[in-house]
């Protein structure tokens, strides 16, 4: 059955580390987003992209960055760590036909 | 940009009564408005939808409301049952571009036996 799984799911890092957290889905489908999910935010929205070698910023994308450099793929890059992005982050793919956005499992990142 | 305000936070109800839950939001070109629901340490997962060319929208024991005018739309659930206990987000989005969604704060909702 076609899915979206995230690795890893937990991950614990020290303040100014690289961190890459993983997004694999195998829809097919050309539009994908990465959220983080923080109390009393809901989810906000890091980085999108509609298909391949296609990357846009979202709301807080401030100490992130993601590459597409194929459909299946969006990794999200912590550049240097900061405790403020201790955070649950999902994973997100839609075909962008009938709207509707398949979440990943989710990554429970912690910073020290 | 779009905001999407959603109320209440918090929504303790008794089983079998009924829930509403309301958001607004701020930009008049938005047109698609789903809903999710996540339950504890799970993902969220969409339970309805509507677009701006209809105004209510039914599916068994949930509805959802639209009004472009005063631009809200309102989630219903009928009938509550313990399963319901979750938090719901509301969300919206445009036709154009990637379809990203703006989503409200997240309501908990607690059906009490």
């Amino acid at each position: 059955d076609a899915e979206i799984t995230q690795s890893p799911r937990h991950k614990i890092t020290e303040t100014g580390r690289q961190v890459t957290l993983a997004c694999h889905q195998t829809w097919n489908h050309n539009n994908m987003f990465w959220y983080r999910q923080d109390l009393g935010h809901g989810l906000r929205l890091i980085h999108y992209s509609y298909g391949v070698q296609d990357t846009n910023k979202g709301e807080v994308s401030d100490g992130y960055s993601v590459s597409r450099s194929n459909t299946e793929d969006l990794p999200l890059t912590l550049e240097s760590a900061a405790s403020s992005q201790t955070s649950v982050y999902f994973c997100a793919s839609s075909d962008g036909t009938s709207r509707e956005q398949y979440f990943g499992p989710g990554t429970r990142l912690t910073v020290t | 940009g779009e905001n999407v305000e959603q109320h209440p936070s918090t929504l303790s109800v008794q089983e079998g009564d009924s829930a509403v839950i309301k958001c607004t939001y701020s930009d008049s070109a938005s047109n698609y408005f789903p809903w999710y629901k996540q339950e504890l340490g799970k993902r969220p997962q969409l339970i309805i939808d509507i677009r701006s060319n209809v105004g209510e929208k039914k599916d068994q024991r949930i509805a959802v409301t639209l009004n472009k005018t005063a631009k809200h739309f309102s989630l219903h659930i009928t009938e509550t049952q313990p399963e319901d206990s979750a938090v719901y987000f509301c969300a919206a989005s445009k036709v154009q571009g990637a379809q990203k969604l703006v989503f409200g704060q997240g309501t908990r909702l607690t059906i009490n036996p």
